[in-house]
């Protein structure tokens, strides 16, 4: 069993296009993330939910929605795609980001590449 | 300026070597810290906490530097199979309505080609 899963694992897309990737993590985490991972292979947290609620919020473009229905998925739509927006996104999860629980670990989903031409 | 900074690399050595990597975080308010590990083309996965007193998992060992705000990744007796991108992350809390929240920052790796 995957324990975060991400799809779609390719995208390719228009400039100007609307897509979303969804991600799902069966590991009982009560916080969620995106990772934006560009060409020079930087991994930047775009946000983070911690039990459905937005506790990071980078600054990241607003064409850059993220959703979170329940605890165990965290999905991000991004309106108007530019060629920037090409990298590989990355979902994770962890215990908690508050204190208490807090053992550093980040479970990582596989990643989705999304290329905009 | 950046939260962690890693030297790039790559480092390319031959199997069976001894390979040291540095990395240096700016806030000095930093908790906790990892090295992390990304294959090509994979997603990152947690290779080993790094503790005060320095600790070791087989081959690896990892130290920290509080007062220098510098952490190292010592690999001894290198495989084929350590190849990959190596990450330094660092935790940060910080408080944020009330509650603390840990904030994990990473390097942008340094990359290890071990050779036969």
């Amino acid at each position: 069993d995957t324990a975060v899963s991400q799809t779609p694992k390719y995208l390719v897309t228009q400039m100007g296009n609307d897509k979303s990737i969804k991600c799902e993590q069966n590991l009982g985490h009560d916080t969620m993330y995106w990772y934006k991972q560009d060409s020079k292979k930087f991994l930047k947290i775009m946000f983070s939910y911690n039990n459905k609620e937005l506790i990071i919020n980078e600054t990241v473009p607003n064409r850059f929605s993220p959703k979170s229905p329940d605890k165990a998925h965290l999905n991000l739509h991004i309106n108007s795609l530019e060629l920037g927006d090409s990298a590989v996104y990355f979902c994770a999860s962890s215990q908690s980001r508050t204190s208490g629980k807090d053992t550093g670990e980040l479970f990582f989903g596989e990643g989705s590449r999304l290329t905009v031409l | 300026r950046k939260e962690v900074e890693q030297d790039p690399g790559p480092f390319n050595v031959p199997e069976g070597a001894t390979v040291a990597f540095n990395c240096t975080y700016s806030n000095s308010a930093s908790q906790s810290f990892f090295w992390y590990r990304q294959d090509c083309r994979k997603e990152p996965k947690l290779l080993m906490s790094v503790y005060s007193s320095g600790n070791e998992d087989g081959r690896f060992t990892a130290q920290l530097n509080r007062a220098s705000q510098y952490i190292s990744l010592l690999i001894r007796d290198s495989k084929l199979s350590d190849s990959a991108t190596y990450l330094c992350v660092v935790n940060i809390l910080v408080k944020d309505r009330g509650s603390t929240l840990g904030r994990l920052y990473f390097g942008r790796g340094t990359q290890l080609t071990v050779w036969p």
